[in-house]
């Protein structure tokens, strides 16, 4: 049972939008930044978001992150089928003092 | 170009103690907070432990606590996790990951991850 709660896939065509959500709480997402990571299944997690919404160099921009109070939103927009992967919020948590990650979303491109 | 190379993982019995090392290049080693991430296999993202930059703050995974120690060494550019006590829970692949910029304390830039098995 992961603290940030991700729905565990998702799924669009070649051209379309996808949303991915994480719910957390006031110790965690409220208050501190949400991180987004995007694992392609047997490679390590690659950073896609600091910050809420802060891109780093290389990532493209079809991909943007937002937060609204206890929730925030990863959106991909023209989707490819490279961006077939898991991905995973993370945010520092007030109450356990750590570090606390979504269970996931795999995303699926048909 | 930032690099973090994982090693020290592979078989060991319940009840039995690992080190786990990484060594880190391209960075300055001493100004980032390390974390420790594992993923059991088939499963989701799960943190460990982090550490400050001169080592005076550590924090840990619940299930994790009195179990294993995080520790770096900053003349050396390397970060550890030694784990008593494992159990065949703690089978997973553990990858070191140091934060986005100097004062962030949620992984920025991963290494590739060396793999424990604790099995009888």
């Amino acid at each position: 049972q992961s603290v940030l709660t991700q729905p565990p896939s998702a799924s669009g065509t070649p051209g379309q939008g996808v949303t991915i959500s994480c719910s957390g709480s006031s110790s965690n997402i409220g208050n501190n930044y949400v991180y987004w990571y995007q694992q392609v299944p047997g490679t390590a997690p690659k950073l896609l978001f600091y910050r809420n919404n802060q891109r780093p160099s290389g990532v493209p921009d079809r991909f943007s992150g937002s937060k609204s109070g206890t929730s925030a939103s990863l959106a991909i927009s023209g989707l490819r089928s490279e961006d077939e992967a898991d991905y995973y919020c993370a945010a520092w948590d007030d109450s356990l003092s750590g570090v606390v990650f979504g269970g996931g979303t795999k995303l699926t491109v048909l | 170009e930032v690099q973090l190379v994982e090693s020290g993982g592979g078989l060991v019995q319940p009840g039995g103690s690992l080190r786990l090392s990484c060594a880190a290049s391209g960075f300055t080693f001493s100004s980032y907070r390390i974390n420790w991430v594992r993923q059991a296999p088939g499963k989701g993202l799960e943190w460990v432990a982090n550490i400050k930059q001169d080592g005076s703050e550590k924090d840990y995974e619940d299930s994790v606590k009195g179990r294993f120690t995080i520790s770096r060494d900053n003349a050396k550019n390397s970060l550890y996790l030694q784990m008593n006590s494992l159990r065949v829970e703690d089978t997973a692949v553990y990858y070191c990951a140091r934060g986005y910029d100097s004062s962030g304390y949620l992984p920025g830039y991963w290494g590739q991850g060396t793999l424990v098995t604790v099995s009888s």
